[in-house]
């Protein structure tokens, strides 16, 4: 089946600073991505879908500002937590589906990101 | 607006059977998903039923729909120790593959 890798799988940061989390589609190419964000023991919130080459499009009440998103190939997608803040802290997962995983969308293994 | 509701935790004893429920709001649903996720880890999709279906069966699983009701289950035979997980019910309304509306979660605890 088709794979999604994501990278860092762990990340500690401090207040303030800016964190980038890939992901990538191994096996085929991806032209669209999904980007979650998972609370402790709760559902997964869409936060911005992107297609290869244009802008993410993202949820209401997600701040554009706040989170990048960048995807640049159809293979590799990346989203950036600018001046992060305790509260950022985390489970960010993505996933992608196109070419021949058109029909489903397959998930990365997710991003624990913690703010100190 | 979307809405997909799931109840929490369900605990069974090894080698009942399992039924996870899910209820959702839109009637535009066209596909349904169970995914299923472990400690840690990003979600696997587990099975997929189309909305013109009632009943589809793979192996230990039986999905119900209930298009009349907006009601979905998810039946695990014989549930081992290893179904131990967090299950999500998912509904698309756009096309296979496209943005996805979860539930909660339900957190299934399978005890020997």
């Amino acid at each position: 089946g088709a794979v999604v890798s994501q990278h860092p799988s762990r990340v500690i940061c401090k207040s303030g600073t800016s964190v980038k989390i890939e992901c990538r589609s191994l096996d085929f190419q991806a032209t669209t991505m999904f980007w979650y964000r998972q609370f402790p023991k709760k559902s997964l919130m869409l936060m911005a879908t992107s297609n290869e080459g244009s802008k993410a499009t993202y949820e209401q009440g997600v701040e554009k500002d706040k989170f990048l998103i960048n995807h640049a190939s159809l293979t590799l997608s990346t989203l950036t937590v600018t001046s992060a803040h305790p509260e950022d802290s985390s489970f960010y997962i993505c996933s992608a589906n196109g070419g021949l995983a058109y029909n489903e969308q397959f998930f990365g293994p997710g991003t624990r990101l913690t703010v100190l | 607006g979307e809405d997909v509701e799931q109840s929490l935790f369900l605990s069974v004893r090894e080698g009942d059977s399992s039924v996870i429920n899910c209820t959702y709001t839109d009637s535009s649903s066209t596909y349904l998903y169970w995914y299923k996720q472990e400690p840690g880890a990003g979600l696997q999709l587990l099975t997929y039923i189309f909305s013109n279906m009632d009943m589809k069966q793979d192996q230990r699983l039986t999905v119900l729909l209930n298009k009349k009701d907006k009601h979905l289950s998810l039946r695990i035979a014989d549930t081992q120790t290893g179904d131990s997980a967090i299950y999500f019910c998912a509904e698309s309304i756009t096309k296979q593959g496209g943005k996805l509306i979860f539930g909660q979660g339900t957190e299934l605890s399978v005890k020997p």
